[in-house]
């Protein structure tokens, strides 16, 4: 049983559009909601995380949306450049144990 | 402030064969957790130690084994290798329960 799921599986945007990428969660013992990006070749890095407390975190160009009755979060990616293309990942943990539920990704392509 | 490293990037092995693939945590971190990340998939968690200790495991056989020496580094092995087994192996690293993990860049582990 998948305990993230992730969609869609790819996106294409223009540059400056704004990329939409969601996950569902089961869980409800799950407090963190962290998104990473990979490109090819590397390990994923950590962009922006938020627990159920708030309903959304913005980082620079990145948003998280959070809908704790809905088991709902999103990124949303403000301004998107050629640079931000790259697979995104999507993951939950419960709190004091780092074992993480990674969503299946999402390889986003922006044009220029 | 040095980041995740793991060695060797890239392994070539057969069938039946074992391997140590290895990992150096962030400093200051005393949680290591070990992902397989099967190609076009999200990382799968295989297990996390804790001061040397195993701290929870995910759907892996017992032939995926691993330790944390004092140095909080870590070393994921595998034996009797399957083709099944090819894969981005990933470490990452924390401060502990629900605190943001780091990953390395992996160790791509191809079985012939």
């Amino acid at each position: 049983q998948q305990q993230v799921k992730q969609s869609p599986q790819s996106l294409i945007v223009q540059k400056g559009g704004i990329p939409i990428i969601n996950c569902a969660y089961e869980n409800t013992a799950f407090d963190y909601f962290p998104w990473y990006q990979q490109f090819p070749g590397k390990g994923p890095a950590l962009l922006i995380a938020i627990r159920p407390d708030v309903s959304e975190k913005k980082e620079g160009r990145f948003t998280i949306s959070f809908n704790k009755s809905a088991k709902q979060f999103s990124l949303h990616i403000m301004d998107s450049q050629p640079g931000d293309s790259a697979t995104y990942f999507c993951a939950a943990s419960r709190r004091n144990f780092n074992k993480f539920y990674f969503g299946s990704g999402t390889k986003l392509n922006v044009k220029p | 402030e040095t980041g995740v490293t793991q060695s060797p990037t890239h392994l070539i092995k057969t069938r039946g064969q074992q391997v140590t693939l290895r990992c150096s945590s962030q400093s200051g971190h005393n949680t290591v957790s070990w992902y397989q990340q099967a190609l076009g998939q999200g990382p799968q968690f295989i297990f996390q130690y804790y001061r040397e200790e195993e701290n929870g495991r995910g759907n892996f056989p017992p032939r995926f084994s691993g330790l944390q020496f004092p140095n909080y580094s870590s070393e994921l092995n595998v034996n009797a290798l399957e083709l099944d087994d090819s894969a981005l192996y990933l470490c990452a690293s924390s401060l502990g329960g629900g605190q943001p993990q780091h990953f390395g860049d992996g160790t791509r582990l191809s079985i012939l």
